[in-house]
């Protein structure tokens, strides 16, 4: 699986659209990219994931630049809930894949 | 529905006792199952990631062992717990070879003291 790297940290105020970058420049032509979210002392969650079109589902939008060396996360009107940390990882199609998470970009959404 | 059930949810051990972390999965079949630990502050460690039953692959040699006894069974096993295996332990698994994502479990917050 290609490398990912994340800002460490960034901030958003409510309402606002949150952009979460991911930089996967080693990325191979059959490596999706996911994202997951992670609230303090739960576990991942998962929320959305894609190849090389752009995606959208009820959570997030996924814009995946023409290259597929970088992706953005974004959720549309961040509320305080979306507070957590983000993780974009890239992971093989049909492989028993390793998954590997990186430290991720901790989002803090203020008032 | 899929369900991921892992237990305890927390649990304080002496140095040097054994640890046995139970995840099971409802609703699926043959899925791969993932152990992972976050130490404080940090990312997710892969420890170790299933296929099938009694196929277990173990990406960071350690204090710590894994076990799928059955389909949807996976075990996380020490014979002598280490200050240094304190962490937050998540169970996750994930259908087939698709693009099916990651689903984790609630995760085992483990103090070894």
């Amino acid at each position: 699986d290609a490398k990912t790297t994340q800002p460490p940290s960034m901030d958003c105020a409510e309402g606002r659209a949150a952009n979460l970058p991911c930089n996967h420049s080693t990325i191979s032509g059959n490596e999706y990219v996911y994202w997951y979210r992670q609230i303090h002392s739960q576990g991942p969650q998962y929320i959305i994931h894609g190849l090389k079109n752009n995606e959208t589902n009820e959570m997030a939008s996924l814009i995946i630049t023409e290259d597929r060396k970088s992706s953005t996360l974004i959720l549309p009107h961040a509320t305080l809930r979306d507070t957590a940390v983000y993780y974009c990882i890239a992971r093989t199609l049909g492989t028993a894949s390793k998954l590997t998470f990186g430290t991720g970009t901790r989002l803090q959404v203020t008032l | 529905s899929q369900t991921i059930h892992q237990w305890p949810a927390t649990l304080v051990q002496p140095v040097g006792s054994p640890l046995s972390l139970e995840c099971t999965v409802e609703g699926t079949s043959n899925p791969n199952l993932y152990w992972y630990r976050q130490a404080a502050g940090r990312g997710l460690q892969l420890l170790f990631y299933s296929v099938g039953i009694g196929q277990i692959s173990s990406e960071v040699p350690q204090n710590l062992s894994a076990s799928r006894p059955q389909d949807r069974q996976f075990i996380l096993s020490s014979k002598k717990l280490l200050l240094s295996d304190s962490g937050f332990y998540l169970c996750a698994w994930r259908g087939g070879q698709g693009v099916s994502p990651l689903h984790f479990g609630n995760g085992t917050r483990l103090t070894v003291t």
